[in-house]
């Protein structure tokens, strides 16, 4: 069975851009992740997708927001970056939102902001 | 606000079991611990979980104390690849991941 991957694995922006980053669920999972992982930190939570539809969201503003495709594939986009945003983003697929089978994390987005 | 507390970090010699505790004083009845960790510049990896009693994988045991409040992991013969931060969570089955900041844990030849 495939694993999650993400791309790009690097990126560079300049503050005040859009950027997108997209994440493939393992094959079978139907539930999508993302969290955010600054520098000596544990990642933070950002929101889930379950088919389709955003079910959680965690204490990030409006500016940061997600799809999930048909094929459970998902993208998160973030506007009007800002020099905070520079950290590693994850993706983790899991079964039916309920994740006793364990989330499956994607080796992530390095973003920075400069 | 994660909702378990582990030591900041840890060493351990290769070939020793490396045993990692996590305390959960306000777990809720139907909550899980969940035990990720996360190697250098990789996205965390699912090790175990459990609800009430102690579990045993290929990869690690978990131990959970009869009060819920604490629970231990236990890599049974450290080698250096098991160096990493160790995540204990605390969540029910359709509740998101609440990362604290984990144990660091060096395995040493």
């Amino acid at each position: 069975e495939t694993g999650v991957t993400q791309s790009p694995t690097h990126l560079i922006k300049t503050r005040g851009q859009q950027v997108t980053l997209r994440c493939s669920s393992q094959s079978g999972h139907n539930t999508v992740s993302w969290y955010q992982q600054a520098l000596g930190q544990g990642p933070q939570f950002i929101f889930q997708y379950y088919r389709e539809e955003e079910n959680g969201r965690g204490n990030f503003p409006p500016r940061f927001s997600g799809l999930q495709f048909p094929n459970y594939s998902s993208e998160l986009n973030v506007n009007a970056l800002e020099l905070d945003d520079s950290a590693l983003y994850l993706c983790a697929s899991s079964w039916g939102g309920t994740p006793n089978y364990g989330y499956t994390f994607g080796s992530g987005t390095r973003l920075t902001v400069v | 606000d994660a909702k378990t507390t582990q030591p900041t970090s840890m060493d351990c010699a290769e070939g020793r079991a490396a045993n990692l505790p996590c305390n959960h004083s306000t777990i809720s009845g139907n909550e899980y611990v969940y035990w990720y960790r996360q190697i250098h510049s990789q996205g965390p990896q699912y090790i175990i979980h459990g609800l009430k009693n102690n579990e045993t994988n290929e990869m690690a045991s978990l131990i959970i104390t009869e009060d819920r409040k604490s629970s231990t992991l236990i890599l049974p013969h450290a080698t250096l690849r098991d160096t990493a931060v160790y995540y204990c969570i605390v969540g029910s089955g359709n509740t998101p991941l609440v990362f604290g900041k984990g144990t660091r844990l060096s395995v040493i030849a």
